[in-house]
């Protein structure tokens, strides 16, 4: 299994109080992203980076930050949550997304619930 | 834009018995097609790839083929096991060089003994 360490693995917040999700891996990947799961949603996509200081927005960006100043980490921060981002959080990584056929490898997640 | 479109769950089977879930997609050019499952509690694990016209992933039992006349890339397995129920995802490679992936909404599988 790719090293993939997500934290907190759960996380119960106020509205309006910032939250930050962190993602760690070992395997010195260059791209790591952000995904929510919903139901009726399926995953999707908040933001990526595609190396140290290298962000990208998603499909569901608004209201959501991120951050990748070590390769190893990627942070996803609500800078202040609201009951809409109450959801599942997983962060992956890819070795080489250029290919296109390159597959994604999980973390276990991250669940969120704000109050 | 690209886009999967997966059967709705839950889909409820004996153990023993033949799976089909759907998958069907919208894509410029040749995407990848990925089968990811989610046991309860967990990520997702890459199940099966294709990754052009006509492959066949395979794996564990489970298999789908790439089919580009009809853009489908339905999973089936003759036999599940109890073992096997668990979310089940259908994804593409969304082309250019970010590499994420789309997602279909998922199929929830029960299969009972």
């Amino acid at each position: 299994d790719a090293g993939i360490t997500q934290s907190p693995r759960h996380k119960v917040t106020e509205t309006g109080t910032p939250v930050t999700l962190r993602c760690h891996q070992t395997e010195n990947h260059r791209y790591m992203y952000w995904y929510r799961q919903d139901p009726g949603h399926g995953l999707r996509l908040i933001h990526y980076s595609y190396g140290v200081k290298d962000t990208d927005k998603g499909e569901v960006s608004d209201g959501y930050s991120v951050s990748r100043s070590k390769t190893e980490d990627f942070l996803l921060t609500l800078e202040s949550a609201t009951s809409s981002q109450t959801s599942v959080y997983f962060c992956a990584i890819s070795a080489f997304p250029g290919q296109g056929n390159s597959p994604l490898h999980f973390g276990n997640g991250t669940r969120l619930t704000v109050t | 834009g690209d886009s999967v479109t997966q059967m709705e769950g839950p889909v409820t089977l004996s153990e023993e018995a033949f799976l089909t879930i759907n998958c069907t997609y919208t894509a410029t050019g040749y995407p990848s097609l990925f089968w990811y499952v989610q046991y309860p509690g967990e990520g997702l694990q890459l199940l099966l790839k294709a990754t052009k016209a006509d492959d066949k992933g395979s794996n564990k039992g489970f298999e789908a083929t790439y089919r580009k006349e009809t853009t489908s890339f339905h999973l089936e397995k003759g036999s599940v096991q109890v073992s096997d129920s668990a979310v089940y995802f259908c994804a593409l490679s969304a082309g250019g060089s970010q590499g994420n992936l789309i997602f279909g909404k998922g199929t929830k599988l029960s299969v009972k003994p």
